[in-house]
């Protein structure tokens, strides 16, 4: 049963701290996207990958969030230093893209909830 | 900018009683309309994809529907285990592979 997989499920952290959260998505998925899911916002896209290079990144602030995939099976979502207004729930989601075709389904990890004191 | 908005933000049914969600969307150039249910403390889990307007699609109770405006989730007879957030979220021909969520409908079914 093919999944993405995050971790971890739940961190707690001091503001200021450094925080990484992982994603491993879908084997054969080439597209892979970081959202962040808040009472108050919804689901919003921070950043996404498609073949390992990051392809938009405009939903992320800069200064303190960085995303990377260091290999095909793995990418990572940093926060540093974190805010008390960084906590809310960290999801990834693959999907597959191909040149042409129609299919745009993203399918989503159970996420990473954060939260900052 | 793509705009989705989702009504009602809360809808209560009892067993057995259908019903409909409602998913209005401003995408230029629609490259597709998405559903996805997600339940407490879970990631959003696909349902369907719809592309063109008149396309319908269906599973189990639920059926999804797509006109130029807006797309409908249908709910028939519904059972306590369809209780679940459901979102909707479009994407757009200068959206690139970027989806705009909606808000989301809270369904509770009562027994």
């Amino acid at each position: 049963d093919a999944r993405v997989t995050q971790t971890p499920r739940d961190k707690v952290t001091e503001m200021g701290q450094e925080v990484t959260m992982r994603c491993q998505p879908i084997l054969g998925h080439n597209t892979v996207f970081w959202y962040r899911q808040t009472m108050m916002q919804g689901l919003e896209l921070l950043a996404y990958f498609r073949n390992r290079a990051p392809l938009d990144d405009s939903g992320m602030p800069k200064d303190r969030f960085s995303a990377e995939m260091p290999d095909a099976t793995l990418a990572t979502l940093k926060i540093q230093p974190s805010e008390p207004r960084d906590s809310a729930v960290y999801f990834c989601a693959s999907g597959l893209y191909q040149i042409g075709g129609r299919s745009n389904e993203q399918f989503f990890g159970p996420g990473t909830r954060l939260t900052v004191l | 900018e793509d705009q989705v908005t989702q009504s009602p933000e809360a809808l209560r049914l009892q067993e057995g009683e259908s019903s409909s969600l409602n998913c209005s969307y401003t995408v230029s150039g629609l490259r597709g309309l998405f559903w996805y249910r997600q339940d407490p403390g879970k990631g959003p889990e696909f349902l369907f994809t719809l592309y063109s307007a008149g396309e319908e699609k269906e599973k189990e109770r639920l059926k999804a529907t797509l006109t130029k405006k807006e797309s409908f989730l249908h709910i028939t007879a519904p059972k306590p285990e369809d209780s679940a957030t459901y979102l909707c979220a479009a994407r757009g021909e200068t959206s690139g592979s970027r989806l705009t969520f909606g808000e989301g409908t809270q369904l509770t079914v009562n027994p």
